[in-house]
Protein backbone atom coordinates (compact mmCIF):
# COMPACT_ATOMS: atom_id res chain seq x y z
CA UNK A 1 0.00 0.00 0.00
CA UNK A 2 1.65 3.17 -1.15
CA UNK A 3 0.95 5.86 1.09
CA UNK A 4 3.05 8.72 -1.04
CA UNK A 5 3.14 8.07 -4.73
CA UNK A 6 4.48 9.96 -7.91
CA UNK A 7 2.46 8.63 -11.06
CA UNK A 8 5.24 10.07 -13.55
CA UNK A 9 8.30 8.31 -13.46
CA UNK A 10 10.04 11.23 -15.98
CA UNK A 11 9.87 14.60 -17.24
CA UNK A 12 11.77 16.52 -19.73
CA UNK A 13 11.40 20.00 -20.06
CA UNK A 14 13.27 22.70 -21.91
CA UNK A 15 15.76 25.13 -20.47
CA UNK A 16 14.22 27.99 -19.06
CA UNK A 17 10.48 26.61 -19.07
CA UNK A 18 8.81 25.73 -15.83
CA UNK A 19 9.20 21.97 -14.41
CA UNK A 20 6.14 20.56 -12.36
CA UNK A 21 6.55 17.76 -10.43
CA UNK A 22 3.27 16.03 -8.30
CA UNK A 23 2.81 13.92 -5.87
CA UNK A 24 -0.25 12.37 -4.39
CA UNK A 25 -0.81 10.99 -0.82
CA UNK A 26 -3.11 8.86 1.25
CA UNK A 27 -2.68 9.50 4.65
CA UNK A 28 -4.76 12.20 6.07
CA UNK A 29 -2.18 12.31 9.02
CA UNK A 30 0.53 13.53 7.10
CA UNK A 31 1.02 16.94 8.29
CA UNK A 32 4.85 17.54 6.67
CA UNK A 33 5.61 17.50 3.58
CA UNK A 34 9.12 17.13 1.64
CA UNK A 35 10.91 17.23 -1.55
CA UNK A 36 14.08 15.49 -1.50
CA UNK A 37 16.84 15.42 -4.93
CA UNK A 38 18.88 12.83 -5.74
CA UNK A 39 21.76 12.74 -7.99
CA UNK A 40 23.11 9.36 -9.13
CA UNK A 41 25.69 8.22 -6.60
CA UNK A 42 24.67 10.67 -4.15
CA UNK A 43 22.36 10.78 -1.43
CA UNK A 44 18.90 12.65 -1.08
CA UNK A 45 19.39 16.28 -0.68
CA UNK A 46 16.59 18.09 0.91
CA UNK A 47 15.03 21.09 -1.28
CA UNK A 48 11.86 22.50 0.11
CA UNK A 49 9.47 21.66 2.97
CA UNK A 50 5.74 22.62 3.63
CA UNK A 51 3.48 21.77 6.87
CA UNK A 52 0.21 21.22 6.18
CA UNK A 53 -1.03 24.74 7.53
CA UNK A 54 0.11 26.35 4.53
CA UNK A 55 -1.17 26.13 0.92
CA UNK A 56 2.66 27.48 -0.37
CA UNK A 57 6.13 27.78 -0.45
CA UNK A 58 8.64 29.50 -2.17
CA UNK A 59 12.32 29.44 -1.98
CA UNK A 60 14.31 30.61 -4.86
CA UNK A 61 13.71 28.99 -8.23
CA UNK A 62 11.54 26.54 -6.16
CA UNK A 63 7.72 26.59 -5.11
CA UNK A 64 6.03 24.03 -3.70
CA UNK A 65 2.07 23.98 -3.55
CA UNK A 66 -0.34 21.35 -1.09
CA UNK A 67 -3.74 20.89 -1.63
CA UNK A 68 -4.89 19.32 1.21
CA UNK A 69 -8.45 18.44 0.42
CA UNK A 70 -6.61 16.05 -3.12
CA UNK A 71 -4.28 14.77 -0.78
CA UNK A 72 -1.91 16.40 -3.68
CA UNK A 73 1.19 18.15 -3.72
CA UNK A 74 3.53 19.60 -6.41
CA UNK A 75 7.61 21.11 -7.13
CA UNK A 76 7.58 24.19 -9.11
CA UNK A 77 11.25 24.86 -10.75
CA UNK A 78 11.05 27.97 -12.52
CA UNK A 79 13.13 28.43 -14.51
CA UNK A 80 14.33 24.94 -15.31
CA UNK A 81 18.23 24.54 -15.50
CA UNK A 82 20.15 21.34 -17.06
CA UNK A 83 21.66 21.25 -13.47
CA UNK A 84 18.08 20.32 -12.44
CA UNK A 85 18.58 17.08 -14.22
CA UNK A 86 17.96 14.31 -11.26
CA UNK A 87 15.39 12.45 -9.84
CA UNK A 88 13.36 13.95 -7.22
CA UNK A 89 11.53 12.48 -4.26
CA UNK A 90 8.20 13.42 -2.62
CA UNK A 91 8.40 12.33 1.35
CA UNK A 92 6.06 12.92 3.96
CA UNK A 93 5.36 12.35 7.48
CA UNK A 94 3.21 13.13 10.08
CA UNK A 95 5.09 14.34 12.69
CA UNK A 96 8.60 15.89 13.58
CA UNK A 97 11.60 13.70 14.42
CA UNK A 98 9.47 11.09 12.63
CA UNK A 99 10.41 8.57 9.94
CA UNK A 100 9.48 9.83 6.17
CA UNK A 101 7.31 8.07 3.90
CA UNK A 102 8.99 8.44 0.24
CA UNK A 103 7.22 7.94 -3.26
CA UNK A 104 9.19 6.20 -5.94
CA UNK A 105 10.65 9.42 -7.58
CA UNK A 106 10.23 11.32 -10.87
CA UNK A 107 13.84 11.26 -13.07
CA UNK A 108 13.56 14.89 -14.47
CA UNK A 109 15.44 15.67 -17.70
CA UNK A 110 15.82 19.54 -18.73
CA UNK A 111 17.10 19.70 -21.61
CA UNK A 112 19.51 22.47 -22.99
CA UNK B 1 28.24 18.26 1.93
CA UNK B 2 24.70 17.47 4.32
CA UNK B 3 27.67 16.49 7.21
CA UNK B 4 26.11 12.77 7.24
CA UNK B 5 28.92 10.19 7.00
CA UNK B 6 28.75 7.26 6.01
CA UNK B 7 31.09 4.17 5.06
CA UNK B 8 32.11 2.28 3.89
CA UNK B 9 31.29 3.73 -0.20
CA UNK B 10 30.54 0.30 -1.73
CA UNK B 11 30.84 -3.31 -0.41
CA UNK B 12 30.69 -6.39 -2.57
CA UNK B 13 30.47 -9.58 -0.36
CA UNK B 14 29.09 -13.25 -0.58
CA UNK B 15 25.68 -14.45 0.17
CA UNK B 16 25.27 -16.14 3.59
CA UNK B 17 28.03 -13.17 5.23
CA UNK B 18 27.62 -10.37 7.24
CA UNK B 19 27.95 -6.59 6.96
CA UNK B 20 28.35 -3.42 8.75
CA UNK B 21 27.55 -0.26 7.61
CA UNK B 22 28.51 2.88 9.49
CA UNK B 23 26.99 6.42 10.00
CA UNK B 24 27.98 9.44 11.34
CA UNK B 25 25.18 12.07 11.92
CA UNK B 26 25.56 15.67 11.78
CA UNK B 27 26.44 17.87 14.62
CA UNK B 28 24.20 17.92 17.13
CA UNK B 29 21.41 15.59 15.63
CA UNK B 30 20.49 12.93 18.14
CA UNK B 31 18.26 10.84 15.72
CA UNK B 32 19.42 8.30 13.30
CA UNK B 33 17.40 6.70 10.69
CA UNK B 34 18.53 3.80 8.47
CA UNK B 35 16.60 3.65 4.45
CA UNK B 36 16.91 1.35 2.20
CA UNK B 37 16.83 1.87 -1.61
CA UNK B 38 16.28 -0.70 -3.80
CA UNK B 39 16.29 -0.42 -7.87
CA UNK B 40 13.50 1.55 -8.96
CA UNK B 41 12.04 1.89 -5.43
CA UNK B 42 11.88 4.97 -3.47
CA UNK B 43 13.42 4.82 -0.24
CA UNK B 44 12.13 1.97 2.31
CA UNK B 45 12.68 3.11 6.22
CA UNK B 46 14.22 0.24 8.21
CA UNK B 47 14.80 1.72 11.38
CA UNK B 48 15.24 4.90 14.00
CA UNK B 49 17.38 5.22 16.80
CA UNK B 50 17.40 8.47 19.26
CA UNK B 51 19.97 9.39 21.57
CA UNK B 52 20.86 5.79 21.69
CA UNK B 53 17.79 4.45 21.88
CA UNK B 54 15.06 2.61 19.69
CA UNK B 55 12.77 5.29 18.05
CA UNK B 56 10.97 3.41 15.48
CA UNK B 57 10.91 0.54 12.95
CA UNK B 58 9.96 -0.01 9.90
CA UNK B 59 9.96 -3.15 7.43
CA UNK B 60 13.25 -4.17 8.92
CA UNK B 61 14.07 -7.91 8.43
CA UNK B 62 14.93 -10.00 11.84
CA UNK B 63 18.59 -10.92 9.97
CA UNK B 64 19.21 -7.01 10.56
CA UNK B 65 19.92 -4.82 13.58
CA UNK B 66 20.93 -1.67 14.31
CA UNK B 67 22.69 -0.03 17.66
CA UNK B 68 23.36 3.62 18.15
CA UNK B 69 26.08 4.29 20.35
CA UNK B 70 26.75 7.15 23.29
CA UNK B 71 28.68 9.42 20.46
CA UNK B 72 25.53 9.32 18.47
CA UNK B 73 27.28 7.03 15.54
CA UNK B 74 25.42 4.41 14.28
CA UNK B 75 26.27 0.62 12.69
CA UNK B 76 23.48 -1.31 10.81
CA UNK B 77 24.41 -4.70 10.47
CA UNK B 78 23.36 -6.93 8.03
CA UNK B 79 23.60 -10.92 8.36
CA UNK B 80 23.01 -14.12 6.30
CA UNK B 81 23.14 -11.96 3.80
CA UNK B 82 21.00 -12.65 0.54
CA UNK B 83 20.88 -11.79 -3.23
CA UNK B 84 17.98 -9.78 -2.69
CA UNK B 85 19.85 -7.40 0.22
CA UNK B 86 21.72 -6.01 -2.70
CA UNK B 87 20.51 -2.25 -2.58
CA UNK B 88 21.57 1.32 -1.09
CA UNK B 89 21.46 1.81 2.17
CA UNK B 90 21.34 5.77 3.43
CA UNK B 91 21.62 7.10 6.87
CA UNK B 92 19.70 10.30 7.94
CA UNK B 93 19.71 12.45 10.89
CA UNK B 94 17.93 15.53 11.95
CA UNK B 95 17.79 17.45 14.97
CA UNK B 96 14.11 17.92 16.30
CA UNK B 97 12.35 19.35 13.24
CA UNK B 98 10.66 17.14 9.98
CA UNK B 99 13.70 17.54 7.77
CA UNK B 100 16.19 14.55 7.88
CA UNK B 101 20.05 15.08 6.19
CA UNK B 102 21.07 12.18 4.10
CA UNK B 103 24.64 10.33 3.87
CA UNK B 104 26.26 9.24 0.57
CA UNK B 105 24.64 6.04 1.19
CA UNK B 106 26.17 2.11 1.00
CA UNK B 107 25.78 0.37 -2.16
CA UNK B 108 25.75 -2.91 -1.01
CA UNK B 109 26.41 -5.94 -3.73
CA UNK B 110 25.91 -9.59 -2.90
CA UNK B 111 27.53 -12.00 -5.12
Amino acid sequence: DQQVKQNSPSLSVQEGRISILNCDYTNSMFDYFLWYKKYPAEGPTFLISISSIKDKNEDGRFTVFLNKSAKHLSLHIVPSQPGDSAVYFCAATSKRNTPLVFGKGTRLSVIA
Amino acid sequence: DSGVTQTPKHLITATGQRVTLRCSPRSGDLSVYWYQQSLDQGLQFLIQYYNGEERAKGNILERFSAQQFPDLHSELNLSSLELGDSALYFCASSSSGETQYFGPGTRLLVL
